[in-house]
């Protein structure tokens, strides 16, 4: 079973502090890559993805991918109390657009 | 652009019936996805539709089943409710293989 592992948190930081959030995949083949934001009793809401090694910023967020290492992270910059949510990882896994999820990491920013 | 719409939001259901869960995905995309969210299993991936026809098949019973109309728009069923199907169902579409998928609001389904 292809699995992607987050740690569930809860991850406590003070506003104005980066938030790190970190994803391992156990499929060497996958290629796309995955970050949502839920709140609670919403939806997914896309915050980035990823293709290729390195880094891919976008506003406050970076994304990093290192695929020899298997792993995937999120930065948050600045965090807000606004960013506590819980941080879904996926990954594209096999063909067509089936995406396998983490737990997601719970983050919780205090002021 | 409208976003992807899922109807209906809520559902009570008791046990042994059947439900119907509709999406409308966001206008040009032609891949449609349903996930199943629990807070014991997180999101599981039940199947996804291109052009009518399924693609990929996650790992539930033969009572979960879909179907893609030729506008996109698809359905999935479950026959014969059991409690174990409460969940939070939630539909997504996208542009193209290996593309972003865009959730919808989801349907909450309760089942007594």
């Amino acid at each position: 079973q292809k699995e992607v592992e987050q740690n569930s948190g809860p991850l406590s930081v003070p506003e104005g502090a980066i938030a790190s959030l970190n994803c391992t995949y156990s499929d060497r083949g996958s290629q796309s890559f995955f970050w949502y934001r839920q709140y609670s009793g919403k939806s997914p809401e896309l915050i980035m993805f990823i293709y290729s090694n390195g880094d891919k910023e976008d506003g406050r967020f970076t994304a990093q991918l290192n695929k020899a290492s298997q792993y995937v992270s999120l930065l948050i910059r600045d965090s807000q109390p606004s960013d506590s949510a819980t941080y879904l990882c996926a990954v594209k896994s096999g063909g067509y657009n089936k995406l396998i999820f983490g737990a997601g990491t719970r983050l919780a920013v205090h002021p | 652009k409208a976003g992807v719409t899922q109807t209906p939001r809520y559902l009570i259901k008791t046990r042994g019936q059947q439900v119907t869960l509709s999406c409308s995905p966001i206008s040009g995309h032609r891949s449609v996805s349903w996930y199943q969210q629990t807070p014991g299993q997180g999101l599981q991936f039940l199947f996804e539709y291109f052009s009518e026809t399924q693609r990929n098949k996650g790992n539930f019973p033969g009572r979960f089943s879909g179907r893609q109309f030729s506008n996109s728009r698809s359905e999935m069923n479950v026959s014969t409710l059991e409690l174990g199907d409460s969940a939070l169902y939630l539909c997504a579409s996208s542009l193209e293989d290996g593309s972003p998928l865009h959730f919808g609001n989801g349907t909450r389904l309760t089942v007594t």
